[in-house]
């Protein structure tokens, strides 16, 4: 079985251009996560979905940050406009509900650098 | 806010050693997590425990749960160089029938050979 997809895997960009991450979850999995990994902060939680509707948005840093999920295998997490310090990995992961937990599958992230 | 410490921060040791990760927080989670990451790739997960005095063991490393589910620990035995790499516990902060996955500090294990 494919596992999450992550797309593009690196980036380089200008400051205040538009990034669109790309994510295709594990097929059957209801829930989906996207998170932001750096060396200073770790690995952030950002926003999650759960059946396709966002659930928790309040990791979200601000309004530069979107993101959506039109249907069961898609989600895009969009940053408009880009700024230096949105440089780092962003990792997209799903699960499929098991009762008392649900184990997490992580893609492979997309290393963003904006300059 | 919801926040897990993980100590120590960076860990380097001789293969063969032995070594303890924590996991504390100051809130009660209805689960609780543990991932390794090794460089260029996602966490993947190594154990998951439930309820509070829970221990277990996945070969040479031995997972506890605390009695009040507010922190864990993660052992590991005989360290090999393939042990290499960031563990991470993960919290569930979730409302019932979601998981909410809040990660520590992480913890950057070196195993010399």
């Amino acid at each position: 079985d494919a596992g999450v997809i992550q797309s593009p895997r690196h980036e380089v960009t200008e400051m205040g251009q538009e990034v669109t991450l790309r994510c295709k979850p594990i097929s059957g999995h209801n829930s989906l996560f996207w998170y932001r990994q750096t060396m200073m902060r770790g690995l952030e939680l950002l926003i999650y979905f759960n059946n396709n509707v966002p659930i928790d948005d309040s990791g979200m840093p601000e309004d530069r940050f979107s993101a959506k999920m039109p249907n069961a295998s898609f989600s895009t997490l969009k940053i408009q406009p880009s700024e230096p310090r949105d440089s780092a990995v962003y990792f997209c992961a799903s699960s499929r509900d098991r009762g008392y937990t649900g184990e997490l599958f992580f893609g492979e992230g997309s290393r963003l650098t904006v300059l | 806010t919801q926040l897990l410490e993980q100590s120590p921060q960076f860990l380097s040791i001789q293969e063969g050693e032995n070594l303890t990760v924590y996991c504390n927080s100051s809130s009660v989670f209805s689960s609780l997590q543990w991932y390794r990451q090794e460089p260029g790739e996602g966490p993947v997960l190594l154990v998951t425990v439930v309820t509070g005095g829970e221990v277990k063991k996945l070969k040479r490393l031995t997972f506890q749960f605390g009695d009040a589910r507010k922190d864990s620990s993660l052992h590991i035995t005989a360290a090999q160089t393939g042990d290499t790499g960031l563990y991470l516990c993960a919290g569930d902060f979730g409302l019932v029938g979601t998981y909410k996955y809040i990660f520590g500090t992480g913890t950057r294990l070196k195993v010399l050979a």
